[in-house]
């Protein structure tokens, strides 16, 4: 089966630092997303992505998240400035295949990226 | 907007017996889908079982089905013969349509559930 590649899987930084998270979708998927996770909570949504652009971020997506599909196979994620409570496991997502059955509808779900903000 | 409720913080079952894990949704939309997807302890999210809004049929996945009652807005996963392996968290989410018409994909908070030997 396709699988959704994140990197890297373990990421600390400090404080006010800038981070990349980076994603490799699935190749023909038209939908992207990021979700985070902070330690046994429940798994939040920051922002989707469509036809290279945003087509929904929630309030958690402010001014120092960004993404970016840089060449047609990379998404990223930014975070400009890390705070603190940053720290949380994000996941890359992507669904849609226009080429496949129309029940084809499940999100496939990277493995994840433990972000540490120190 | 839409919106999923899991109310089961915790949920224990003895291996070999069924076990529910509830979820109800609320959407304005009349196309959608629902989703169950389990989180082990290692972190990563595994895709269980999926029923569209229009499937006649209840969505069955070896072990694992999905109750769905439309007019009562459920979808409760139903994890027959429990093993020890099923014990995770897990989360119902849903598929709709944001207002400018895009997919949108919301999550519950998740039920722990644990599975007793």
């Amino acid at each position: 089966e396709p699988e959704v590649t994140q990197t890297p899987s373990h990421q600390v930084t400090q404080m006010g630092q800038e981070v990349i998270l980076r994603c490799v979708p699935i190749s023909n998927h038209l939908y992207f997303y990021w979700y985070r996770q902070i330690l046994g909570q429940k798994v939040e949504f920051l922002v989707s992505f469509y036809n290279n652009e945003i087509s929904e971020k929630s309030e958690i997506f402010d001014d120092q998240f960004s993404v970016e599909r840089p060449d047609g196979s990379n998404f990223t994620l930014k975070i400009r400035s890390t705070k603190l409570e940053d720290s949380a496991m994000y996941f890359c997502a992507s669904s849609v295949n226009l080429r496949g059955p129309s029940t084809n509808e499940k999100l496939f779900f990277g493995s994840g990226t433990q972000l540490s903000v120190l | 907007a839409q919106k999923i409720t899991q109310t089961q913080p915790g949920m224990f079952v003895q291996e070999k017996e069924a076990v529910t894990l509830d979820c109800t949704y609320d959407t304005s939309d009349q196309s959608y889908g629902l989703f169950w997807y389990k989180q082990p302890s290692s972190g990563e999210m595994i895709f269980l079982i999926y029923q569209g809004s229009y499937d006649e049929q209840n969505a069955t996945e070896g072990r694992y089905s999905l109750n769905f009652q439309k007019a009562r807005k459920s979808a409760n996963l139903v994890i027959s013969a429990s093993q020890l392996g099923d014990s995770a968290m897990y989360f119902c989410a849903m598929r709709g349509l944001n207002s400018g018409g895009y997919q949108k994909v919301t999550f519950g908070i998740g039920t722990k559930l644990q599975v007793i030997p």
